[in-house]
């Protein structure tokens, strides 16, 4: 079983410039998420998608940071503009829907490293 | 709100040895409890988990126990390899919520 796929890897840019990471989920995983690792921190929840649904993006800087999964497979996280503090791993993780008796179970893809110079 | 606290890193140990690395949790109710194992350059992987209080959760030698009288989740391992080495998170989830809360991790490593 193929896990969850991220690109880039690593990206490097200037401050208020615009980025965007991409994610594919595992196949058959309903629900996706976008997490925030800054370095010495935990991952920190920034949305959640249900199929193409948004089930939580409470803790996502809506002024720069936008998300969307179209056709409810996979997901795109934008920053714009971005600023130092952005500087991070961008991890994209998925899931079973919450009926399964495999939920609360994520599969967490290797995420993309982004420095802000 | 619910959050994770996990013994301050790094640790070193010599291989062999027992490992002990301790979080604990503040939630209302019963969540669940995860570890998540991190190692150099590849993505967050499940290690163990717990339900409900007084499970055990257990893999690749390393268990935790869901100790809710004291909010605890303590991971051990009795006798540590140098492939051990890695970055542990503690977590939890609450209720319907899926949104997993991490502790701020721990940088094992484990010399020769």
């Amino acid at each position: 079983e193929a896990g969850v796929a991220q690109s880039p890897r690593y990206k490097i840019i200037e401050k208020r410039q615009s980025v965007a990471f991409w994610c594919n989920p595992i196949s058959g995983h309903a629900t996706l998420y976008w997490y925030q690792q800054i370095l010495g921190q935990g991952p920190k929840l920034l949305i959640q998608f249900q199929n193409n649904g948004v089930v939580d993006d409470s803790q996502l800087p809506k002024d720069r940071f936008s998300a969307e999964r179209l056709k409810g497979v996979d997901s795109t996280l934008k920053i714009q503009p971005a600023k130092l503090e952005d500087s991070a791993v961008y991890l994209c993780a998925s899931s079973v829907p919450p009926g399964s008796l495999a939920k609360n179970i994520q599969y967490f893809g290797a995420g993309t490293r982004l420095s802000v110079l | 709100g619910n959050s994770v606290t996990q013994m301050e890193g790094p640790v070193t140990l010599s291989e062999e040895a027992f490992l002990t690395i301790n979080c604990t949790y503040t939630a209302t109710g019963y969540p669940s409890l995860f570890w998540y194992v991190q190692y150099p350059g590849e993505g967050l992987q499940l290690l163990l988990k717990a339900t409900k209080a007084d499970d055990k959760g257990s893999n690749k030698g390393f268990e935790a126990t869901y100790r809710k009288e004291t909010t605890s989740f303590h991971l051990e391992k009795g006798s540590v390899q140098v492939s051990d080495s890695a970055v542990y998170f503690c977590a939890l989830t609450q209720g319907g919520a899926q949104k997993l809360v991490f502790g701020q991790g721990t940088r094992l490593t484990i010399n020769p």
